[in-house]
């Protein structure tokens, strides 16, 4: 079956430093995406992993390891406005055009002042 | 970068009536187009993937005969909610790719909320 779990909520302070777990059991793997949702608003893509290592974009960066299913958000420098659900997606298979993505339920990250 | 858009944005329809929503790539061509449901505080749930030209393919537990999904051309595709019921409210969230992107990154358009009384 396909499974991937991450925490639920997830509270902050602004300038704090938070991570974000997510493990996954697939029945493949072909790489590994985080997004960012607001309430009411779709998802936008924050990183894509699908080599083991750091990925570092600006505040954000993305850590994988194939070897043991997981992965981890770190979020720097905490602003209110990060105050969203971040999704972690997994693609099982394939690098086609048509091949879907399967979504964790999201953790809901509140950042206080 | 790429930009896919929903039309309508938000909708409230009577029980047993059918609602259509469109899905469009504005500056790009997508031969794959995937429809997603959301109910609050869920994750994105995959419905169906739209191939242009081809019937969709459903996912396991999504009736084909009541969320009908065309994909008439590379820029767009339509879910029809047919004989809605107030379960059938939710968030309903498409994206595209392209074969030039790689497969590396979904473009998700913004969602549509449908509210059925």
């Amino acid at each position: 079956g396909q499974n991937i779990d991450q925490p639920t909520e997830m509270t902050a302070t602004e300038g704090a430093i938070v991570q974000i777990n997510c493990t996954y059991q697939t029945s493949g793997f072909n790489g590994l995406f985080w997004y960012q949702q607001h309430a009411g608003e779709a998802p936008t893509f924050l990183s894509y992993n699908v080599l083991d290592g750091l990925e570092e974009k600006g505040r954000f960066s993305s850590f994988l390891s194939r070897s043991k299913g997981y992965s981890y958000l770190l979020l720097k420098e905490l602003q209110m406005k990060d105050s969203a659900s971040y999704l972690c997606a997994v693609r099982p298979t394939g690098v086609e055009a048509g091949t879907a993505l399967i979504f964790g339920k999201g953790t809901t990250l509140s950042v206080s002042s | 970068g790429a930009v896919v858009s929903q039309h309508p944005s938000w909708v409230i329809c009577k029980s047993g009536t059918s609602v259509k929503i469109e899905c469009r790539s504005l500056d790009f061509q997508a031969t794959t187009m995937f429809w997603y449901r959301q109910f609050p505080k869920q994750s994105l749930m995959l419905m169906a993937t739209s191939n242009e030209g081809s019937k969709a393919t459903y996912e396991q537990g999504v009736e084909k005969d009541k969320f009908l999904i065309n994909h008439a051309s590379l820029t767009l595709s339509t879910l029809t909610v047919t004989s809605a019921h107030p379960e059938d409210s939710s968030f309903y969230i498409c994206s595209a790719t392209t074969s030039t992107s790689g497969g590396y990154e979904q473009y998700f358009g913004p969602g549509t909320r449908l509210t059925v009384t």
